[in-house]
Parts: structure tokens; C-alpha cells; sequence
């Protein structure tokens, strides 16, 4: 079975910096294309970053797109988001999932990990 | 981008009932269109891919049908436990967008 575990969120101030991790089990990781996903408070899901099975090809919105980091590390099974310039509307749930497989063409989201909460406020 | 418009966006109906959810594309976007089931405090769950496949393990209630700019989403009896929030996506074009979601609550 496929699991996904997030980990990293916290309360940043606006303007500062996180690192968001994304640890996969249950699969050959770099087979797989992955994607963050992002839900603020009480509202819809927001697509956020991207990236290939080698790593080698990312994906931004453009309202992260400079100050967010993509990438992944397939001899750790692991995929991470680096934050900075944090606003007070970067403030959601990150989720991270999984393609369908390692090119960026099946968006087909599942599984997604549980998620894990960035707070930016003063 | 895409905007991806949901009808409706809160909906409450009886167990049994047949449920209706309606996404519109703002462009053609094929079939790549996927639905999402989102329960109160945990990750969403694909239900349907490319408009019309169902995900292994979804039981067989849930159907969806569509291409172009207009698809559905069906539950064909509704149960208890398909109380939830639901979503549709396309990825015709990056960036990927969601519909703004469906509340489906029990009468």
C-alpha cells in the first residue's frame, strides 16, 4: 500500500521561510511524478508545485512561482516543497500526492498524504 | 487558466436519492477531467479519472460521464458515508485547477 506522510508545517512570520517534506512508502518513488496541493481554512484546493519521476522537469503556480521550491530526493523516497518569501495567504493544509506515473501527463491524483498545516501570521 | 465552475455548490439529499453534480470547463478540456471525494478533516480520494473511469476499490454508485466543457457526476443511491465535499479537476493545461467544491450533506 502507497502512503504518503507530510511533515514540516508550523507557524512561520510573514516573509520567512519553511521546508516541507513528504515521506513515500509502499512504492519504486521514482516512478512516480508528484505534486503539492494546498487547502487554506474552510476553502477549496489550490494546485501548487509539481515535479517528474527524475526530477528533472517542475511545475509552478504562478502565485508561488520564485519564491517556491520543488524537488525530490529518490534515494530517500522523499519529496520536499522549500517555502520563502512567506504571505499570510500561503497560510493551508499542504497535501502532498502522487501521479499516476513519472511524466507529468496522467494528473491523476492518488494517493494524497494527510497533510500538514503552514501557519503565516505575526 | 482553466476555470473549472461546480452546480451546486451545497446540495442535501436522503439516503437513496439519486445525486447530480455538475462541472463546467471554461475551454475544452477533453476527458481530462478527474473527481475527488473530500470527508470533514481528512485528504481528498480520486473517485473518477478522465471523466469516466471509475478507481479501483470506489464502489460502483459513483459514475461519472462527460467530454468538451460539461461533465457529471453521479451517486446512484446515496449512502451515509458519502457525506463529503466534492471536487472536479482538469489537467488539460497547467496549471491544474479545482472546482470551488460540492457539500453534500444527509437530509
Amino acid at each position: 500500500e502507497v502512503q504518503l506522510l507530510e511533515s514540516g508545517g508550523d507557524l512561520v512570520q510573514p516573509g520567512g521561510s519553511l521546508r516541507l517534506s513528504c515521506a513515500a512508502s509502499g512504492l519504486t518513488f521514482s516512478n512516480y511524478a508528484m505534486t503539492w496541493v494546498r487547502q487554506a481554512p474552510g476553502k477549496g484546493l489550490e494546485w501548487v508545485a509539481g515535479i517528474s519521476g527524475s526530477g528533472g522537469s517542475t511545475y509552478y503556480a504562478d502565485s508561488v512561482k520564485g519564491r517556491f521550491i520543488i524537488s525530490r530526493d529518490n534515494s530517500k523516497n522523499t519529496l520536499f516543497l522549500q517555502m520563502s518569501s512567506l504571505r499570510a495567504e500561503d497560510t493551508a493544509v499542504y497535501y502532498c500526492a502522487k501521479l499516476y506515473s513519472s511524466s507529468w501527463s496522467l494528473i491523476w491524483l492518488d494517493p494524497w498524504g494527510q497533510g500538514t498545516l503552514v501557519t503565516v501570521s505575526s | 487558466d482553466i476555470q473549472m465552475t461546480q452546480s451546486p455548490s451545497s446540495l442535501s439529499a436522503s439516503v437513496g436519492d439519486r445525486v447530480i453534480i455538475t462541472c463546467q470547463a471554461s475551454q475544452d478540456i477533453n476527458n481530462y477531467l478527474n473527481w475527488y471525494q473530500q470527508k470533514p478533516g481528512m485528504a481528498p480520494k480520486l473517485l473518477i479519472y478522465d471523466a469516466s473511469n471509475l478507481e479501483a476499490g470506489v464502489p460502483s454508485r459513483f459514475s461519472g460521464s462527460g467530454s468538451g466543457t460539461d461533465f457529471t457526476f453521479t451517486i446512484s443511491s446515496l449512502q451515509p458515508e458519502d457525506i463529503a465535499t466534492y471536487y472536479c479537476q482538469q489537467y488539460e493545461n497547467l496549471p491544474i485547477t479545482f472546482g470551488q467544491g460540492t457539500r453534500l450533506e444527509i437530509k
